[in-house]
């Protein structure tokens, strides 16, 4: 299936852990992104990468770390985790900065 | 940046009537407006979008109009069947290339 995906879909943890969140997409695009939607379902960007360059950094706090090895994949990195990360990440991708952006699966992070 | 607004948050039909929401944005330069559909537990999934040098679009029951003027732009979905219930996002890019979303819209449809 062409598709964008993610792994885990579910990632329960500690406050204070490392974790990571992979993404791959099929699609051959070449701008990725992280989104974090929050319990209210807000949607909001935090990096987009393009061309495994970073084009977007929002106000996120550094302890998020994104990488793109290639253009089909985007990782990212949380360092201490705290209460306030848990949310569902999605990520998506697109053909250039303005094509249509197709989201993954999500990953629900759970922090307790 | 960026800031897009969005009417209602939540949205009861009876089935077979028409939906209507609303969005209106802040930035003039902002040119590409899609709008997202979300069901329970799944991904945000594009279901129409316009740009900025078209009024009006239409995909069968879905319908999307622009005004620039105005700055605001509208989803109006016909003939409501039970599977169009979820969250609907619309969006506007401009020319930083961010997406930004508006608060979402609860739609149900009545049986």
């Amino acid at each position: 299936d062409t598709a964008v995906s993610q792994t885990p879909k579910y990632l329960v943890t500690q406050m204070g852990n490392d974790k990571s969140i992979k993404c791959e997409q099929n699609l051959g695009h070449d701008t990725m992104y992280w989104y974090k939607q929050d319990s209210k379902k807000f949607l909001k960007i935090m990096f987009s990468y393009n061309n495994k360059e970073l084009i977007i950094n929002e106000t996120v706090p550094n302890r998020f770390s994104p990488k793109s090895p290639d253009k089909a994949h985007l990782n990212l990195h949380i360092n201490s985790l705290e209460l306030g990360d848990s949310a569902v990440y999605f990520c998506a991708s697109s053909q250039a900065r303005t094509g249509t952006q197709y989201f993954g699966p999500g990953t629900r992070l759970t922090v307790l | 940046g960026e800031n897009v607004e969005q009417h209602p948050s939540t949205l009861s039909v009876q089935e077979g009537d028409s939906a209507v929401i609303k969005c209106t944005y802040s930035d003039s330069a902002s040119n590409y407006f899609p709008w997202y559909k979300q069901e329970l537990g799944k991904r945000p999934q594009l279901i129409i979008d316009i740009r900025s040098n078209v009024g009006e679009k239409k995909d069968q029951r879905i319908a999307v109009t622009l005004n620039k003027t105005a700055k605001h732009f509208s989803l109006h979905i016909t003939e409501t069947q039970p599977e169009d219930s979820a969250v609907y996002f619309c969006a506007a890019r401009s020319n930083d290339y961010k997406l930004s979303f508006g608060a979402g819209t609860t739609v149900t449809v009545r049986a």
